[in-house]
Parts: C-alpha cells; structure tokens; sequence
C-alpha cells in the first residue's frame, strides 16, 4: 500500500529565506507526483507536476525534485514571501489512475 | 467554465438527512475525482470516473456513499442517511488526461456539516 509522508508538518520562516519541503512515497513505481498549494477554506492549486522519467520541474521560485529510487521529492521555495503561506501538499500517481496524498507541510512566512 | 465549479459551497444538514454534492468540471476533461478532507486530516480518495469506464469507488466508505457521472461530464455524490462523522470538505477535481497522468485542477470544495 502505497504511504506518502510529508516532513515537517509545520514550517515558520522569515521572509526571504529559502526552504525545502520533504515528501517521501513508500512505492517507487508511481507515474508522476505533484505539489499542490492550499490557502485555508480553499480547494487545491496545482504547482508542479513531475512526471516518472524527469528528475526536476521549476516554476518561477518553485523547483520540485523527483528521485524515484529512494522515494522523495523536494520542493524549494526560493525567496520565500509572505504570500507564500500556505499548506503545501504532495500527491503520488500509480497506474491506477487515484492520486494519494501526504498530510501537507503548513508554511508560516513572516514579514 | 474556466475551472471546476462545486455547489453548493456550505452545506448543513440533520443528521439522517440525504445531500447531493454537484461537481461541474473543466469542459473537456475526461478524469473526474472526489476527495474528502477532515478538519485536521489529509485528503482521503473516494470515487475516480475516467470517460466511459467504470468508476473506481474503492474509496467510497459506506454504501450510504454513491456517485455518479452524466453524460461524461457533471457529477454529483450522494450521501445517504447523513452522519455527523460525514461533515468534511468535498473537493471534486478533474483532469484532462486518463489514469492519473496530467495536472489536476480542484473546485473550491463544498463545506458539509452534519449536526
């Protein structure tokens, strides 16, 4: 059964900083993993989608890696803001088609 | 749309009451999904549709629980004979390509309290 686990559960940093985030998936054989952001009392916004063949996806400050062999992802925010807080989730795809979640990272940016 | 739209927003109900969730996802999207999320608790799959195949339900946590998909395109999940342990966040998402392999983009969710 595949397990995903996110590392820390909670995050407080000064703006500026940069930042990793941890995700690890018990079950290598996935076919992609995605970084979703959530605000409070919104639904998910998709940030990076990296696919089973890639190593790596950036996206302005955002930059997710993949290492399938060892089961984790990172993904580093760069110059972190306080817009960035949020709860940041990841999500592994088998070929089942289900995306299975981690319980999320809640990131604190303060001004 | 230009997103996922879900109605109603917030729903409070008695319990033993029945509700329907409506899911109208990105026109064109062939992938439909419905997640449950907790207060506190991450996000527990419940129901995948892919165009005309049959529905995974392997996450569906009662029969009181059931789904369906018109037409390949609105959804909507039907809970029976409401419980309190019910009351979550409903978030149906939906995506353009089969078994998982795209993006996938989230409605805003409907807020389901059950007293």
């Amino acid at each position: 059964k595949q397990e995903v686990t996110q590392i820390p559960a909670a995050l407080s940093v000064p703006e500026g900083e940069n930042l990793v985030l941890n995700c690890s998936f018990t079950d290598s054989a996935i076919y992609n993993l995605q970084w979703f952001r959530q605000d409070p009392g919104k639904g998910l916004t998709s940030l990076l989608l990296i696919q089973s063949s890639q190593r790596e996806q950036t996206s302005g400050r955002l930059n997710a890696s993949l290492d399938k062999s060892s089961g984790r992802s990172t993904l580093y925010i760069a110059a972190s803001q306080p817009g960035d807080s949020a709860t940041y989730l990841c999500a592994v795809t088998r070929n089942t088609g289900k995306l299975i979640f981690g319980q999320g990272t809640t990131l604190q940016v303060k001004p | 749309g230009a997103g996922v739209s879900q109605s109603p927003s917030n729903k409070v109900t008695e319990k033993g009451k029945d509700v329907e969730l409506r899911c109208d996802p990105i026109s064109g999207h062939t992938a439909l999904y419905w997640y449950r999320q907790s207060l506190g608790q991450g996000l527990e799959f419940l129901i995948y549709f892919q165009g005309n195949s049959a529905p995974d339900k392997s996450g569906l946590p009662s029969d009181r629980f059931s789904a369906e998909r018109t037409g390949g395109s609105v959804s909507t999940l039907t809970i029976q004979r409401t419980q309190q342990e019910d009351s979550a966040v409903y978030l149906c998402a939906s995506s353009a390509l089969a078994g998982g392999t795209g993006e996938l983009f989230f409605g805003e969710g409907s807020r389901l309290t059950v007293l």
